[in-house]
């Protein structure tokens, strides 16, 4: 068990639709980072915030949204849903934003399965 | 954008056998991680390595930091089923505005009995 924690584990919904994704970081971790994780893409890295503050962005499509709260949980919300959005979604969190050393390390939840249909 | 090269992409191997896999970047890191992935499951951190040549072990795996901090390999030795999966070598850039881990693309590795 890592730590970081997400909810929900299995989603499936429609397209069109919009659905939140939510991640408690380990406990004393400041960073939160959202991946998305496909059959043909691999982990591909779509955000991250640090303390409350959006510290970096990836690949993360202006559908998908973003956010860290003051108790550090963070939301990944996915609007306009299309099929080739079906993915496992990962959040990971570290104790420092990135820059060096142990802190850095980032350890990943379980993922959310996300089915678009 | 950093490129970080994975190899082999997939392995199959007896039981028993020792396994070694590798990657390389196109940048210097100042961080390589490596982890498995269990179909369904998030990545689990096997070993992290913070200084160029530091050699690390977690029982019977070992990961070294290329000392050009371009490289880093694992070493799995005398496999056994459990240790199925997929591993994935991940660094850091010790330059850079967006100081983003890399990940490579993944070893399948597969233990036949």
């Amino acid at each position: 068990d890592s730590g970081v924690t997400q909810t929900p584990k299995h989603l499936i919904t429609a397209t069109g639709q919009r659905v939140t994704l939510r991640c408690s970081p380990r406990s004393g971790d400041l960073s939160v980072y959202w991946y998305q994780q496909s059959l043909d893409q691999g982990l591909q890295f779509l955000i991250q915030y640090y303390n409350g503050e959006e510290r970096a962005k990836g690949n993360i499509l202006e559908r998908f949204s973003a956010q860290q709260f003051p108790d550090l949980h963070s939301e990944l919300n996915l609007s306009s849903l299309e099929l080739g959005d079906s993915a496992l979604y990962f959040c990971a969190s570290s104790i420092t934003p990135g820059t060096g050393g142990s802190g850095n390390t980032i350890y990943f939840g379980e993922g959310s399965w996300l089915t678009v249909v | 954008g950093q490129q970080l090269n994975q190899s082999p992409q997939s392995m199959f191997i007896q039981e028993g056998e020792d396994v070694s896999m590798n990657c390389t970047s196109s940048s210097i890191f100042n961080t390589w991680l490596w982890y498995k992935q269990d179909p369904g499951e998030g990545p689990v951190l096997l070993i992290a390595l913070y200084k160029a040549g530091e050699l690390t072990s977690n029982g019977r795996l070992t990961a070294q930091f290329g000392i050009t901090r371009k490289d880093s390999f694992l070493n799995i030795s005398a496999s056994i089923p459990s240790d199925v999966g997929i591993y994935f070598c991940a660094g850091r850039a010790s330059s850079g505005s967006a100081r983003q881990l890399t990940f490579g693309s993944g070893t399948q590795l597969t233990v036949l009995p």
